[in-house]
């Protein structure tokens, strides 16, 4: 079945600083790449996807990119603020699959201010 | 907006007691998940359901048991509760169309 890894599992940045997290996938078949962000004692939240078709993808301060060859994707966070501090999970699904995801096991964003 | 609820913020039980937790999502979504959140360990798949009456065992199926009986509904059962089900559950809801998945707001279970 798929894997997925992320790294790093913590990351602390000074506010106005950029973050990049990352995640690597072991089936190739995977072509949906989500990301969710947990704040402390919320729900994970939906705040980008891509799909396997784009290469990138940006909303405002954040962007994700996707590289189908190596079979990695990024998180990456411009001018970050105290408000991104969170838990940060990547994932990834086959679209014929009932939409199963494989989660990795999360990034704890600290952001300084 | 998509809402999915979940039957208990927090629940604390005895150990060996059967358990219920109870998901209900509003937006017809045919796919619905049930997760365990421990700290490290991301997000781990318990059961989930395709469909109403159907079900697939996820990566940490052993010690639970799932019911789908209506679309909206996905229960997550505990036949008798051990103290390394304490955790954090967490129900999930997409659509086969676009795999996005909407989260309930979890409940916390403490076994005695």
């Amino acid at each position: 079945g798929e894997n997925v890894e992320q790294h790093p599992s913590t990351l602390s940045v000074q506010e106005g600083d950029s973050a990049v997290i990352k995640c690597t996938y072991s089936d190739s078949a995977s072509n949906y790449f989500p990301w969710y962000k947990q704040e402390l004692g919320k729900r994970p939240q939906l705040i980008i996807d891509i799909r396997s078709n784009v290469g990138e993808k940006k909303d405002q301060r954040i962007a994700v990119t996707l590289n189908k060859t190596a079979k990695h994707f990024s998180l990456h966070i411009t001018e970050t603020q105290p408000e991104d501090s969170a838990v940060y999970f990547c994932a990834a699904s086959i679209n014929t699959n009932a939409g199963k995801s494989t989660f990795g096991d999360g990034t704890t964003l600290t952001v300084k201010p | 907006d998509v809402k999915v609820t979940q039957s208990s913020r927090y629940l604390v039980k005895r150990t060996g007691e059967k358990v219920f937790l109870e998901c209900v999502q509003d937006m017809d979504h045919e796919n619905m998940f049930w997760y365990r959140q421990d700290p490290g360990l991301g997000l781990r798949l318990i059961y989930f359901s395709y469909d109403v009456k159907m079900k697939e065992k996820g990566d940490i199926p052993e010690g639970y048991s799932v019911s789908r009986e209506k679309k909206e509904r996905f229960s997550l059962i505990l036949e008798s509760a051990s103290t390394n089900q304490t955790s954090m559950y967490l129900c999930a809801s997409c659509q086969t169309s676009t795999d996005t998945q909407y989260f309930g707001p979890g409940t916390r279970l403490t076994v005695l």
